[in-house]
């Protein structure tokens, strides 16, 4: 089936820098990827996502890019703040919509004071 | 608004016991999904509904049934629990159409089997 890789599984950044996280995946026929941050205890949220005929979107300090050649998106967060601190996850639909979506396995981002 | 609606929250079970969890949401989406979470393994897909009725399995379907009589309800079984089912469950939903648009997930149950 189809395969998501997330790296990294930690990334520890100073507040006020820029965090990047790095998703692949292995369907060509995908054409949605969703990023969903989740806070301990509690519900997975939406934060952003991309469809296939765009190649990048931005919602104030976040954007996600993609380049379906070499099949891979990326999460871009600036000017980082403590709020930020949380497990982001990205994903795509398999099959180009077939079985659902498929979620890499999580990048924990520690904002440091 | 309450979106998606997950009951029980917290649950305890011992091994070959059944329960089922309910998933209900009002906002008139035709797909609904049940995900489970496990640390170090994000969320897997166990099944999911396009509409009232249907069902199909996802990546980990073993040892879980599941019914979509009404379209606001999913349910989600586990007819003889096991220790390998002890996990945080999401339910989520979607509006028809294709797997292209956004899902919006409830807050969870974790279910602990001993």
């Amino acid at each position: 089936g189809e395969n998501v890789e997330q790296h990294p599984s930690t990334l520890s950044v100073q507040e006020g820098d820029s965090a990047v996280i790095k998703c692949t995946y292995s369907d060509s026929a995908s054409n949605y990827f969703p990023w969903y941050k989740q806070e301990l205890g509690k519900r997975p949220q939406l934060i952003i996502d991309i469809r296939s005929n765009v190649g990048e979107k931005k919602d104030q300090r976040i954007a996600v890019t993609l380049n379906k050649t070499a099949k891979h998106f990326s999460l871009h967060i600036t000017e980082t703040q403590p709020e930020d601190s949380a497990v982001y996850f990205c994903a795509t639909n398999q099959g180009g919509g077939a079985d659902g979506l498929t979620f890499g396995k999580g990048t924990h981002l520690i904002i440091q004071p | 608004n309450a979106g998606v609606t997950q009951t029980p929250k917290f649950r305890v079970l011992k091994t070959g016991q059944s329960m089922t969890l309910l998933c209900a949401q009002d906002m008139n989406h035709e797909y609904m999904y049940w995900y489970r979470q496990d640390p170090g393994m994000g969320l897997r897909l166990i099944h999911y509904s396009v509409g009232e009725g249907t069902t199909a399995k996802g990546e980990v379907p073993d040892g879980y049934n599941v019914s979509r009589l009404k379209k606001q309800n999913f349910l989600l079984g586990l007819e003889s629990a096991a220790p390998s089912q002890t996990s945080v469950y999401f339910c989520a939903s979607s509006t028809g159409g294709g797997f292209d648009q956004p899902q919006h997930f409830g807050d969870g149950t974790r279910l602990s089997i001993l």
